[in-house]
Parts: C-alpha cells; sequence; structure tokens
C-alpha cells in the first residue's frame, strides 16, 4: 500500500538552531512530494514541491527540503528556527500514475522554543 | 482574490441531521477535494473531483456525500449514517498534474 510517514508526532528544537522534520515516503513509481503547513484552526498552507529536477528544494519562509530516492525521504529543513515557525507540518505525496489523489503523512508538530 | 472559501467556519448539528458544508473556489481548478481531520490522524480523504459531473469515494465515503455540478462548487453533506462526524473538514482544489493543492480555511463540525 503507499503510504507516506511522519515518524516523529513533535520536534522540539532552540530558537536560531537548524530544524528538521522528516518523512518518508512508499509509493510506486517517482512521485511528486510537498510540504505544508498549518497554523491553529486554519487550513494548510503550501511550503514547497519537489517534482524534479535538483535533490535540493527551496521554498517559502526560509524552508527547504532534501529529496533522497534511496532512501525515499523528503525531509524539510530550516537552518535557523523562528518561534513564529511553531505549527503543525504535514508532508503529502501524489503519485504519478493514477488518480489525482494526495496522501498524508500524520502530522509532526514543530515546537520552537525561546 | 483567487481563493477558497468554506462555510460556514463552525456548524453544529443534533442527532439525526443532515448537514452540508460549502467550498467555493474562484481559482479555475479542475480538481476538488473533501478531508477530515481529527487530532493525530492527519488528513484523510473524504470524496474527490477531477471535474465537473464526476467525483470518486476517498479513503472514508461512509456517512458521506458530494455533488460537483459547477466547476466552483463542491459541497459536502455529512448524513446522519456518519456516526462520528465531529470533525475539521477541509476542502482543497488543485489544477491537477504535478501541482500543489490550495486549502479553505476549514469547517468544524460538532454534534450535540
Amino acid at each position: 500500500a503507499q503510504s507516506v510517514a511522519q515518524p516523529e508526532d513533535q520536534v522540539n528544537v532552540a530558537e536560531g538552531n537548524p530544524l528538521t522534520v522528516k518523512c518518508t515516503y512508499s509509493v510506486s513509481g517517482n512521485p511528486y512530494l510537498f510540504w505544508y503547513v498549518q497554523y491553529p484552526n486554519r487550513g494548510l498552507q503550501f511550503l514547497l514541491k519537489y517534482i524534479t529536477g535538483d535533490n535540493l528544494v527551496k521554498g517559502s519562509y526560509g524552508f527547504e527540503a532534501e529529496f533522497n530516492k534511496s532512501q525515499t525521504s523528503f525531509h524539510l529543513k530550516k537552518p535557523s528556527a523562528l518561534v513564529s515557525d511553531s505549527a503543525l507540518y504535514f508532508c503529502a505525496v501524489r503519485p504519478t500514475s493514477g488518480t489525482y489523489k494526495y496522501i498524508f503523512g500524520t502530522g509532526t508538530r514543530l515546537k520552537v522554543l525561546a | 482574490d483567487g481563493g477558497i472559501t468554506q462555510s460556514p467556519k463552525y456548524l453544529f448539528r443534533k442527532e439525526g441531521q443532515n448537514v452540508t458544508l460549502s467550498c467555493e473556489q474562484n481559482l479555475n481548478h479542475d480538481a476538488m477535494y473533501w478531508y477530515r481531520q481529527d487530532p493525530g490522524q492527519g488528513l484523510r480523504l473524504i470524496y474527490y473531483s477531477q471535474i465537473v459531473n464526476d467525483f470518486q469515494k476517498g479513503d472514508i465515503a461512509e456517512g458521506y456525500s458530494v455533488s460537483r455540478e459547477k466547476k466552483e462548487s463542491f459541497p459536502l453533506t455529512v448524513t446522519s449514517a456518519q456516526k462520528n462526524p465531529t470533525a475539521f473538514y477541509l476542502c482543497a482544489s488543485s489544477t491537477g498534474s504535478y501541482n500543489e493543492q490550495f486549502f479553505g480555511p476549514g469547517t468544524r463540525l460538532t454534534v450535540l
């Protein structure tokens, strides 16, 4: 079955330190990969995507993600965390074949401590 | 402004009632989606539609129904057959292909 895993329910990091939010996937073929952020009682906001090309993708608010095909991972990173980055982060995958369905991970809550 | 809107923001339902959640987009997107979000479970797909007058069941379609009579609109009805409907409901749209989804602000449904 196709799936996305976010192994950490919560990640705590001190302000100014680098952060990583992990995502691994299991889909057939070459997937399209996405990261979204959700603030309390709001919809999801798109951060970045990987379609093809350079494995390091840069997105909104200083976030970037690294695609690793051999490890089937797409970890979200930021060199220096801000308190305002505290939110719920979702990784999503859309297989390249078949329908327009997106598969979401269960989310990782990021807490940046001042 | 282009975007996707959902209404109402909060909705209360009594046992045995059907309720309809509205989702409208003016992005000219072909595909639209409904998700249910429960704490610790991420987003679960209820229904999706790739084109007008066509829609497919997602992973948790039982107790829900949808229609797609216009490109801009994709309302979701939560029927009395849905035994545990209290949740946060999110609507999304996309152009399809490899593009990202755009999400509405959500509707929080509570059963009284």
